[in-house]
């Protein structure tokens, strides 16, 4: 079982690009969230795919949308990069309970 | 709203030390509570967590959590520490939702472990 994957490991923009993110989960699991991980800051709640819906939203402009794709993979897109988007971006998947999380994509907004 | 406080920013210990680890939390129900270790490039790995029942939560890695529902408090200890326990340590209340819950984190506790 490899786990949470994402990919790419690292990634830089610049101000105003769009970026794509992407996510597989564990074997088994069918819901995935993601998380923004600000340098020295806890990791943030952005969105939660389930059913390829999304279906809970934490506090995050419209400029950060996803989708699930039917093998329960998931992207994160973030439009009109901004210098403070910059951060880990972690996916987890679970199902029905504990959240499995992956290694994270580090964005640098130059 | 739901929050968590973690005091310490970082924690400096001896190796064969104990190790006691603060987390507050603020929610109007009963809480999920939950620790995340953190390793630099790596994901976050769940320690132990808390639900209900017991509360005192026995974990991976020789960790144990005790949930004060009086202080609303979920400290994180362990008897005696490993130079591999340096790291970052989450702190996180869920909310429940769709089978499921919604973490909010601390900002983190860095634990650095002299020999």
């Amino acid at each position: 079982d490899a786990g949470v994957t994402q990919s790419p490991t690292h990634l830089i923009k610049t101000r105003g690009q769009q970026v794509t993110l992407r996510c597989s989960p564990k074997s088994g699991h069918d819901t995935v969230s993601w998380y923004q991980q600000a340098l020295g800051q806890g990791p943030q709640f952005i969105f939660q795919y389930y059913e390829e819906e999304e279906r809970q939203r934490g506090n995050f402009p419209d400029r950060f949308s996803g989708h699930q794709f039917p093998n329960y993979s998931s992207e994160l897109n973030v439009n009109a990069l901004l210098l403070g988007d910059s951060a880990l971006y972690l996916c987890a998947s679970s199902y029905s309970g504990e959240q499995f999380f992956g290694p994270g994509t580090r964005l640098t907004v130059l | 709203a739901q929050s968590v406080t973690q005091p310490d920013i970082h924690i400096t210990v001896s190796e064969g030390a104990s190790l006691e680890l603060r987390c507050n939390y603020s929610y109007g129900a009963t809480p999920y509570l939950f620790w995340y270790v953190q390793s630099p490039g790596q994901g976050l790995q769940l320690l132990l967590k808390y639900f209900s029942g017991d509360t005192l939560v026995q974990g991976i890695k020789g960790f144990e959590a005790e949930f004060k529902r009086s202080q609303s408090s979920f400290n994180l200890r362990k008897p005696s520490v490993h130079w591999s326990d340096a790291a970052e340590y989450f702190c996180a209340v869920g909310r429940p939702f769709g089978g499921s819950y919604i973490p909010t984190f601390g900002r983190g506790t860095s634990l650095i472990v002299h020999p």
